[in-house]
C-alpha cells in the first residue's frame, strides 16, 4: 500500500532563510507527487506536482521539489522564507495505476516564518 | 478558473441529527471527492465518486454516506452526527486522468467546519 511520511509536523525558519520541507513516500512503483499548500481557513492549493518528467520541479511562489528515486523523497525548498509564506503544507502521492485520481495525504507540516 | 464551492463553512449541529454537507464544481469533472482533515492525520479520503451514481469507499467511510444525481453535485451525508465526525470536510473533484498518465490535479474547495455537540 502506498504511504506518505513528512518528517516534523512544524518547522520554524527566519525570513530570508532557506525553507525545507521532507517528504518520503513508499510505493513499489513510483507515483505521481504533489505539495500543495493550506493558508489558514481556505482549502488546500497546488504548489507543485512530479508526473515523471524532469525530476526537478518548479512550481509557484518560488518553490521548487526534486524527486529522488533512490531515497523515495520529494523535499520541498525554497531558497528564501517570506513572511507569506506561513502555512501548513502537505505531500501527497497518487498511484500510477487505476483512474479515479485519489491522492494519499501526509500528515502535514506547519511552516512559521519568523521576522 | 475552476471553482470548488462548499455551500456551508461553519455548522453547529447536534449528536443524532442528520447532517448533509453540499459541493458544487463547475469544470464538468468526473471526479469527485470528500476529505476529512483532523490536526496530525492529515487528509484522510471518506469516498469519493467517479461518475454519476458512481461511488466507492475511501479510507474511513463508517458514518458516512454520499449522493451523486447529477455530475457537478457531490453530497456527503451524516446519517447521525456525531461528536467524533467534529472536523473539516474538504471536497475536491478532477478530470479523469489520462490513459497511461495520471497527473491531473485535484482541485479543493474551501472546506466546511462542522462542530457536533
Amino acid at each position: 500500500a502506498q504511504s506518505v511520511t513528512q518528517l516534523g509536523s512544524h518547522v520554524s525558519v527566519s525570513e530570508g532563510a532557506l525553507v525545507l520541507l521532507r517528504c518520503n513516500y513508499s510505493s513499489s512503483v513510483p507515483p505521481y507527487l504533489f505539495w500543495y499548500v493550506q493558508y489558514p481557513n481556505q482549502g488546500l492549493q497546488l504548489l507543485l506536482k512530479y508526473t515523471s518528467a524532469a525530476t526537478l520541479v518548479k512550481g509557484i511562489n518560488g518553490f521548487e521539489a526534486e524527486f529522488k528515486k533512490s531515497e523515495t523523497s520529494f523535499h520541498l525548498t525554497k531558497p528564501s522564507a517570506h513572511m507569506s509564506d506561513a502555512a501548513e503544507y502537505f505531500c501527497a502521492v497518487r498511484r500510477r495505476s487505476g483512474n479515479t485520481g485519489k491522492l494519499i495525504f501526509g500528515q502535514g507540516t506547519t511552516l512559521q516564518v519568523k521576522p | 478558473d475552476v471553482k470548488v464551492t462548499q455551500s456551508s463553512r461553519y455548522l453547529v449541529k447536534r449528536t443524532g441529527e442528520k447532517v448533509f454537507l453540499e459541493c458544487v464544481q463547475d469544470m464538468d469533472h468526473e471526479n469527485m471527492f470528500w476529505y476529512r482533515q483532523d490536526p496530525g492525520l492529515g487528509l484522510r479520503l471518506i469516498y469519493f465518486s467517479y461518475d454519476v451514481k458512481m461511488k466507492e469507499k475511501g479510507d474511513i467511510p463508517e458514518g458516512y454516506s454520499v449522493s451523486r444525481e447529477k455530475k457537478e453535485r457531490f453530497s456527503l451525508i451524516l446519517e447521525s452526527a456525531s461528536t467524533n465526525q467534529t472536523s473539516m470536510y474538504l471536497c475536491a473533484s478532477s478530470p479523469p486522468p489520462e490513459r497511461g498518465r495520471g497527473g491531473n490535479t485535484i482541485y479543493f474547495g474551501e472546506g466546511s467546519w462542522l462542530t457536533v455537540v
